[in-house]
């Protein structure tokens, strides 16, 4: 399995802050890395694909970049609608994984 | 638009079975790959398989030797067996499409149900 580390495991942060998650992989996996969004007692929504790839719908201050082990997930101004749980997950091999999760809170 | 909706017992006993149906509305499902991803109380997602439109399975390690995926593509319904289950098994149980970019092999799951939660206990 292909074990994908978070970091940080939380943060907080005030409403207009730019914020960057990062992703590890044990091991290289290309651009095969995707980010989902979860809200609590919502199901995970998919916001970038591919590594960098915005999905359609997902406000354009979301963005993603890397490649082969080392990624990060931006949000360039932090709006209130999105204080979740943010979660990576790599599609490279089965079984798929995802990493433990950063939840981002209101400073 | 396309929309899962899962369905099952929400409360199941140790030792049985765990039985979910994930319908699929709005598409077909031909051509795509149909995951079961469950998620613990508190915490994080784990992969439990997928099932492609043609029947080809795929599980994860983990669960193989307790997992079962079918599909019934003439009522666009996939569906996840889980036996024998113990409290461990206490999760909200999610469906997703299984999708990749045209032209690519970059998979990413882009259409998720609400989830469901199974309790095991007795």
């Amino acid at each position: 399995d292909i074990q994908m580390t978070q970091s940080p495991s939380s943060l907080s942060a005030f409403v207009g802050d730019r914020v960057t998650i990062t992703c590890r992989a044990r091991q290289s996996i290309s651009s095969y890395l995707n980010w989902y969004q979860q809200k609590p007692g919502k199901a995970p929504k998919l916001l970038i694909y591919a590594a960098s790839s915005l999905q359609s719908g997902v406000p354009s201050r979301f963005s993603g970049s890397g490649s082969g082990t080392d990624f990060t997930l931006t949000i360039s101004s932090l709006q209130p609608e999105d204080f979740a749980t943010y979660y990576c997950q790599q599609s490279y091999s089965t079984p798929r994984t995802f990493g433990l999760g950063t939840k981002v809170e209101i400073k | 638009q396309v929309q899962l909706q899962e369905s099952g017992p929400g409360l199941v006993k140790p030792s049985e079975t765990l039985s979910l149906t994930c319908t699929v509305s709005g598409d077909s499902m031909s051509s795509y790959y149909w995951s079961w991803i469950r998620q613990p109380p508190g915490k994080g997602l784990e992969w439990i398989g997928y099932i492609y439109y043609d029947g080809s399975t795929h599980y994860n390690p983990s669960l193989k030797s307790r997992v079962t995926m079918s599909l019934d593509t003439s009522k666009n319904q996939f569906s996840l067996r889980l036996s024998p289950v113990t409290a461990a098994d206490t999760a909200v149980y999610y469906c997703a499409r299984d999708i990749t970019a045209e032209g690519s092999y970059y998979y990413y799951m882009d259409v998720w149900g609400e989830g469901t939660t199974v309790t095991v206990s007795s």
